[in-house]
Order: C-alpha cells, then sequence, then structure tokens
C-alpha cells in the first residue's frame, strides 16, 4: 500500500525561528508537489519538483527532492505569523497520461509572535 | 483569466437527498479529477476523467458517481448521501500534453453539509 507519510504533523514556532517538515513516501516517483491551504480554502500549489536533486526557493520557502531516498523537504526560514497553514505534499504516482497525487497527511503550521 | 469554477461553494443538503456539485475549467485540459477532503484530513481522490474516459477509485463508494458532458464541465452526484459524506469537494483539472508538470489546478472547492 502506497503510504505519504509527512512529520511532524503539528508545529508551532516562533516568528522568525528555522525548521524543516519531511515527506517521506514509499513508492518510486521521480514528481513531488507541495501545496498550502489555508482553513476552509482550498489548495495552493507551492512547488513543483520533478526530478531527483531538484531545489526550488520561493520567499522563506524551500522544497529539495531526493527520489532516491524517497523525502522531500520543506524548510521555512524566519517564519512570520502569515505562514501558518496546513501544508501537504503530494506524490505523483503515474509516469503515463494522466497523473495521480497521493497526498501526504499534512502538516499544521502555527507560528507564534 | 483562465481558471476552475467550483458550484456552488457551499451545499446544504439533507440526509439520503441527492445532490450535484458542478466543476468547469476555461483551461481546455484533458483531465478532470473528484478529490474529497473531510474534515483535518488529506484529499483523497475519488475519481477523474481523461476526456470521456472515466477511472473510477477501487475505493470509491458506489454512492459517488460522476458525468462529463464535454471537456468543460464535469459533475459530481452523490446519491444518497450520509453524515459521513460531509465534506469539501475539490475539482482539479491537468493537461498531459503540456510538457514538465503535469500540475494539477485546483478550483475553491464546494463545502457540502449533509443534516
Amino acid at each position: 500500500e502506497l503510504k505519504v507519510e509527512q512529520n511532524p504533523l503539528f508545529l508551532s514556532m516562533q516568528e522568525g525561528k528555522n525548521y524543516t517538515i519531511y515527506c517521506n513516501y514509499s513508492t518510486t516517483s521521480d514528481r513531488l508537489y507541495w501545496y498550502r491551504q489555508d482553513p476552509g480554502k482550498s489548495l495552493e500549489s507551492l512547488f513543483v519538483l520533478l526530478s531527483n536533486g531538484a531545489v526550488k526557493q520561493e520567499g522563506r520557502l524551500m522544497a529539495s527532492l531526493d527520489t532516491k531516498a524517497r523525502l522531500s523537504t520543506l524548510h521555512i526560514t524566519a517564519a512570520v505569523h502569515d505562514l501558518s497553514a496546513t501544508y501537504f505534499c503530494a506524490v505523483d504516482i503515474y509516469g503515463g497520461a494522466t497523473n495521480k497525487l497521493i497526498f501526504g497527511t499534512g502538516t499544521l503550521l502555527a507560528v507564534q509572535p | 483569466d483562465a481558471m476552475v469554477i467550483q458550484n456552488p461553494r457551499y451545499q446544504v443538503t439533507q440526509f439520503g437527498k441527492p445532490v450535484t456539485l458542478s466543476c468547469s475549467q476555461t483551461l481546455n485540459h484533458n483531465v478532470m479529477y473528484w478529490y474529497q477532503q473531510k474534515s483535518s484530513q488529506a484529499p483523497k481522490l475519488l475519481f477523474h476523467y481523461y476526456d470521456k474516459d472515466f477511472n473510477n477509485e477501487a475505493d470509491t463508494p458506489d454512492n459517488f458517481q460522476s458525468r462529463r458532458p464535454n471537456t468543460s464541465f464535469c459533475f459530481l452526484d452523490i446519491r444518497s448521501p450520509g453524515l459521513g459524506d460531509a465534506a469539501m469537494y475539490l475539482c482539479a483539472t491537468s493537461s498531459p500534453g503540456l510538457a514538465g508538470a503535469r500540475e494539477q489546478f485546483f478550483g475553491p472547492g464546494t463545502r457540502l453539509t449533509v443534516l
């Protein structure tokens, strides 16, 4: 059974601090996505990681992918309150005509002033 | 702007009363997906269409059905909603012909309440 696990499930951190969210998955895939979700809202695409060793950065967030270790990380630098949300990783398990996303368990991030 | 639109944004129905959720897209994408997201859980794929080809997930209950009359529209029908079907329903699209990510584009979602 395919599993996509994130840890931690809940993260409370202070503004200005750094932290990393981990996404582990149990099947072969070379594509992984990170999404942000605010309460009651839909998913907002953050990063698309297409190959082993891919690293992308946007503002205070940086995502990386290690397909050999089946691990992706989302690093938060100098957190601010506006980053408070739930973050999901999603693994793309098809290489063919359509892609099917299997989402991780989600990490609820609360940034405290 | 090209986008994915879902209607209604909020839907209240009664236990056992059929309900239909709507998704439309202006992206001209081949693939349309329906996800169910229950409170504090991850989105879970129910089914998807590649053009007119329907692909059901093995664990999607028979109570859930879908129709795609044309490229732009896709509907989710819940024949007899139960209390456990209360959730956010997310529609997404993608285009496998696009080089690169085959990224899925999500609509704003419909929050379904079952009384």
